[in-house]
């Protein structure tokens, strides 16, 4: 069974920079495939992206074209998700899932941040 | 890009009732589709994939319909913990994803 800890929330100032991490457990990050969601309150669920670990690089939604970066550990099995240039729309909770058949099967409890001046 | 959009935004249906929440792709998805539910709080929940087969757990009263554009995710005998927001999810272009902007079922 495939576990997710993530990370404690965050409180950013606007124009700085976050960094949501997730622990995986019950398998190592080279078996998996993790991705990262995020949902605005009261929103709908957001696909953010994922890492490609064949040629270290992130693989994002176009809304975060150039903002979000997402890297792996796989000494520890964690993975990150950064988002820079933060503004008060990205105020969400954080989640990152892995995939398995091709979905969002396990998801982490989530990170909640905020961002506010 | 494919968009997803779920209908009604909000569904209010009694206990004991039949909820049918529908979810249209702007082109087709062939059987890609997946539902999830989701409780205030808490992560989602993989309902249901490839249109129809249902997650690890999901009851019976939980059934997925549909192909290429238009999917059906019906609810028999609402339970009080049905009650949730539901999105649909399709992966035809794995490894993007794209969800529905939801529909909130309701307690009637």
């Amino acid at each position: 069974q495939v576990q997710l800890i993530q990370s404690e929330a965050e409180v950013k100032k606007p124009g700085a920079s976050v960094k949501v991490s997730c622990k995986v457990s019950g398998y190592t990050l080279t078996e998996l495939s993790l991705h990262w969601v995020r949902q605005a309150p009261g929103k709908g669920l957001e696909w953010m992206g994922s890492f490609d670990p064949e040629d270290a690089k992130t693989i994002n939604a176009q809304n975060f074209q150039g903002r979000v970066t997402m890297t792996e550990d796989t000494s520890t099995d964690t993975g990150y998700m950064e988002l820079s240039n933060l503004r008060s729309e990205d105020t969400a909770v954080y989640y990152c899932a892995t995939v398995r058949q091709y979905l969002l099967w396990y998801w982490g409890q989530g990170t909640q941040v905020t961002v506010s001046s | 890009e494919i968009v997803l959009t779920q209908s009604p935004a909000t569904l209010s249906v009694s206990p004991g009732e039949r909820a049918t929440l529908s979810c249209r792709a702007s082109q087709s998805v062939a059987s890609n589709l997946a539902w999830y539910q989701q409780k205030p709080g808490q992560a989602p929940r993989l309902l249901m994939y490839g249109t129809s087969t249902r997650g690890t757990g999901i009851p019976s009263r939980f059934r997925g319909s549909g192909s290429g554009t238009e999917f059906t995710l019906t609810i028999s005998s609402l339970q009080s913990e049905d009650f949730a927001v539901y999105y649909c999810l399709h992966y035809s272009n794995w490894p993007l994803y794209t969800f529905g902007q939801g529909t909130k079922l309701e307690i009637k």
